[in-house]
């Protein structure tokens, strides 16, 4: 079975300071890796995704991700935030059982910018 | 239009009325997605169908009705709900009905936030 686990469900930085949110997963199989935004009244949107391609993935938005197989971790940076940047932040993984593709999320971490 | 559109995107209701949320894709994918966002809990997903078929319904109370007329669209029916239905209800779709589609991810529409008085 597959999981993630987010760590910190709030985390502050100032404007222009290194962004890092992380995220754990938990798979029986190689992952298949995601991460999401959500602003304010919004759906959520993909930011990036990992799919065994390379271990450093690039996103929208300046933000990047860093697959460790050795430490289970697909950990978000950003190196230099923006006020724009806050909203809150979902780390998925993809399973598949009874036939069908599933998307399993952590539980968010929210991430406010302040000047 | 293209991705993923919700109507309405506000909906206050009374415990007994009877409403629907609706969902379409504008991207030829094959699965969809219910989900359910409350404040301080993590995304719950409600239904899958994938090539139109219910494929998962995640304990989910019977005053939730999904329906699925084709590919493009779904549907949520709602009746006689509870105050702690009140939530954003998110839709999703995704083209990957098999194994070998695992790197395809799922595209969300903005929401209906939903408030039962």
């Amino acid at each position: 079975a597959q999981s993630v686990t987010q760590l910190g469900s709030h985390v502050s930085v100032s404007e222009g300071a290194l962004v890092l949110l992380r995220c754990n997963y938990s798979s029986s199989v190689p992952p298949y890796l995601f991460w999401y935004v959500q602003y304010p009244n919004q759906g959520l949107q993909l930011l990036l995704k990992y799919t065994s391609a390379a271990t450093l993935v690039k996103g929208i938005n300046g933000f990047e991700a860093e697959f460790k197989k050795s430490e289970t971790s697909f950990h978000l940076t950003k190196p230099s935030a923006h006020m724009s940047d806050a909203a809150e932040y979902f780390c998925a993984v993809r399973g598949f059982s009874g036939g069908y593709n599933k998307l399993i999320f952590g539980a968010g971490t929210r991430l406010a910018v302040h000047p | 239009e293209t991705g993923v559109t919700q109507t309405p995107r506000h909906l206050v209701m009374g415990m007994t009325n009877k409403k629907s949320l609706k969902c379409e894709q504008h991207l030829g994918h094959n699965a969809m997605y219910w989900y359910k966002q409350s404040a301080k809990k993590p995304l719950e997903l409600m239904f899958v169908y994938s090539l139109e078929e219910r494929v998962e319904n995640n304990s989910v109370p019977s005053r939730f009705s999904p329906e699925c007329p084709n590919s493009s669209h779904l549907f949520l029916h709602l009746h006689t709900l509870q105050p702690e239905d009140s939530a954003l209800y998110l839709c999703a779709s995704s083209q990957d009905s098999s194994p070998g589609q695992l790197n395809q991810p799922q595209h969300f529409g903005d929401g209906t936030r939903l408030s039962i008085l």
